[in-house]
């Protein structure tokens, strides 16, 4: 078993939809939590970082942590044909030397 | 600078010829670190520096592989007789060094390696 789970999807929607993406974990240990989208052939965007549980909001993202089932969330509103990437899922353990473990990524396409 | 900066874009090298790899952290930085990205997303962690001094190496494949960060020169990543299987982006990351921060890594562009 991975120690990051991410359906690679890939994802379609319509323009102005709510996006959920999520992965899974298998490491309690995880404390931090990062999302980040890949356009392709660039470098990962660094979009959301949460520290243990809870949620954290930034203009149209909203990431979320549940600890107790080990379940990351990134939710996009109004999404946007610009929104269009992969996004990538990435934790760490505290101690351990930043390291950071992705997903595999989820490939959306938001069509206009 | 405001941004990670890796040079060249794209390298190719034949099998067993040697591949240097260049990264410039954001200005403030202390942490550097690579990532190899192959096929199907999967990134792998490779090494890691606070300043000049290695941080954690634990990713690197010992034998050919090797990386420094001198003082006021760009972080290097070399590959001493690449094979097929070093065929990959490899990515730089640079993170302050202000508590919790360093797990804020920001990602520079890339240098796609083809080894043929």
């Amino acid at each position: 078993q991975k120690e990051v789970e991410q359906d690679p999807g890939p994802l379609s929607v319509p323009e102005g939809a709510i996006v959920s993406l999520n992965c899974t974990y298998s490491n309690s240990a995880f404390q931090y939590f990062m999302w980040y989208r890949q356009y392709s052939r660039k470098g990962p965007e660094l979009l959301m970082y949460t520290y243990s549980s809870g949620n954290k909001e930034d203009g149209r993202f909203t990431a979320q942590v549940d600890k107790s089932s080990k379940y990351i969330s990134l939710f996009i509103r109004d999404s946007q044909p610009s929104d269009s990437a992969t996004y990538l899922c990435a934790t760490s353990v505290r101690g351990s030397n930043y390291k950071l473990t992705f997903g595999k990524g989820t490939l959306l396409t938001v069509n206009p | 600078g405001e941004e990670v900066a890796q040079t060249p874009k794209h390298l190719v090298r034949g099998e067993g010829q040697k591949a240097k790899l260049y990264c410039a952290p954001i200005k403030g930085h202390s942490y550097v670190f690579w990532y190899q990205q192959v096929l199907k997303n999967e990134f792998k962690f490779l090494i890691s520096f606070q300043n000049e001094n290695v941080f954690d190496e634990t990713g690197m494949p010992k034998e050919r592989f090797s990386a420094k960060c001198l003082p006021n020169s760009p972080c290097s990543l070399e590959i001493q007789a690449t094979k097929l299987e070093d065929s990959a982006v490899y990515f730089c990351a640079s993170s302050h060094d202000r508590t919790n921060l360093p797990y804020e890594q920001y990602f520079g562009p890339g240098t796609r390696l083809t080894v043929t």
